[in-house]
């Protein structure tokens, strides 16, 4: 089993409508998790971080965390196509503070 | 001038020969990482280091080595490449209020024929 693991789509997804990118982890003890976008040919960035469980917002931009069900999500209302890019959640491990693992990614497209 | 530098930027070689991938960092940084990516694989850790003292194998290490020489600079070597290491390698570095925020070098395309 993976340590995280994503959907790799690609996710298609209308212009203004919800995108929902999952994630899942094995690691328990996980404390921090991130989602980076990349764009094609370009360097990973990152979008949202979240700590705690609940929901966390920026933008049209939500994270949400459950951590007794390990899995992380990333919502994106209002989505643009120039949301359009692979998103790859990264999960810090508890074995080691530094160690920062990601998954395959899920590649969302949005048309138009 | 990038934060998060790496040379060269695109590399073909040939099976057997030795390569290194450097990647130098302005950002003060004290962890530094090596990830591949191939694609549908998203990033896969290769090493990551603390400090110059401090070295650890990630998840996909067989065939790679590294030196932390300074804190700014971090060397990827493969001492014999082979064709599946044919790869994009990405070096990153954190060490900001953000545990866990990764800073991204642009890229080392590889490949080796």
């Amino acid at each position: 089993q993976k340590e995280v693991e994503q959907n790799s789509g690609p996710l298609s997804v209308p212009e203004g409508a919800i995108a929902s990118l999952n994630c899942t982890y094995s690691d328990r003890g996980s404390q921090s998790f991130f989602w980076y976008r990349q764009y094609s040919g370009k360097s990973p960035e990152l979008i949202m971080f979240i700590y705690s469980n609940g929901d966390k917002e920026d933008g049209r931009f939500t994270a949400q965390l459950n951590k007794a069900s390990q899995y992380v999500s990333l919502l994106i209302r209002d989505s643009q196509p120039s949301d359009s890019a692979t998103y790859l959640c990264a999960v810090n491990l508890l074995s080691s503070a530094s160690k920062i693992i990601f998954g395959s990614g899920t590649r969302l497209s949005i048309r138009p | 001038d990038a934060d998060v530098t790496q040379t060269p930027r695109n590399r073909i070689t040939k099976t057997g020969k030795r390569i290194m991938l450097e990647c130098s960092q302005t950002k003060g940084h004290d962890r530094m990482y090596w990830y591949r990516q191939d694609p549908g694989l998203g990033l896969r850790l290769i090493y990551y280091s603390f400090d110059v003292k401090d070295i650890n194998k990630g998840e996909i290490s067989d065939g790679y080595s590294v030196s932390r020489q300074a804190q700014a600079k971090f060397s990827l070597s493969l001492e014999s490449a082979i064709p599946n290491q044919t790869a994009l390698y990405f070096c990153a570095t954190s060490g900001g209020v953000r545990t866990g925020e990764l800073f991204f070098g642009e890229g080392s395309r590889l490949t080796v024929l």
